[in-house]
């Protein structure tokens, strides 16, 4: 079964720390993803990566940057958390090039206090 | 600005009833629409989706109907099942690529709620 993993399901940080959040897929995808999911505004697009070393801005990356050493595995990284970050944040992958449908992870809820 | 809107944050039906989920969107060069449907404390799945070629797309239970002239598709589940409450999300794609990765743009989503 093929799966993208998160490694955190909850975690708890304080203003100021710097945050690392993990993921890793085992489909062999070129791309992926982060979105953060808040009530009545859906997910939206953090970063994202086509490739290795490659990423991408996407609607809101402000307060974020995102590491991709390795093809299996995209980090996003909170620099200097804040409490507005306190979010679920989840993780896709998707196929190259005709790759409509995302494979998601199981999401992260950060708090940030 | 959101570019796609799903204006009823909630929604609830009987057991064995239409659920109709509605979405609308702003942006002309959308060309392709995904449903995905997410469990608490679960990442969002892929439901069914639909090119702008196609006006209806079915899969089981599952139809998707697309108006492009009024930028407006809706997700049909007949009959509706318990199992179906779950939160779900609109998707819409507009054809850009940056290297190959082909982005969506989410709804807002709408929580379903089968009664039994």
């Amino acid at each position: 079964d093929v799966k993208v993993t998160q490694s955190s399901r909850y975690l708890v940080k304080r203003t100021g720390e710097k945050v690392f959040l993990e993921c890793v897929q085992d489909m062999d995808h070129e791309n992926m993803f982060w979105y953060r999911q808040d009530p009545g505004l859906g997910l939206r697009l953090i970063y994202f990566s086509y490739d290795v070393k490659m990423k991408e801005k996407g609607d809101i990356p402000e307060g974020y940057s995102v590491s991709r050493e390795k093809k299996e595995r995209f980090s996003l990284i909170l620099e200097s958390a804040s409490t507005n970050q306190t979010s679920m944040y989840l993780c896709a992958s998707s196929l190259s090039p005709r790759g409509y449908g995302y494979t998601f992870g199981s999401g992260t809820r950060l708090t940030v206090v | 600005d959101q570019q796609v809107k799903q204006n009823s944050p909630s929604l609830s039906v009987q057991e064995g009833r239409i659920s109709i989920l509605n979405c609308d969107y702003t942006n002309s060069m959308f060309d392709y629409f995904l449903w995905y449907k997410k469990y608490p404390a679960e990442g969002p799945t892929f439901l069914i989706s639909i090119s702008s070629i196609k006006d209806k797309n079915e899969d089981g239970r599952f139809t998707v109907f697309l108006n492009k002239s009024a930028k407006h598709l809706s997700l049909h589940i007949v009959p509706s099942q318990p199992g179906d409450s779950a939160v779900y999300f609109c998707a819409a794609s507009a054809g850009r690529t940056s290297g190959s990765a082909r982005q969506l743009t989410f709804g807002s989503g709408t929580q379903l709620t089968v009664l039994p």
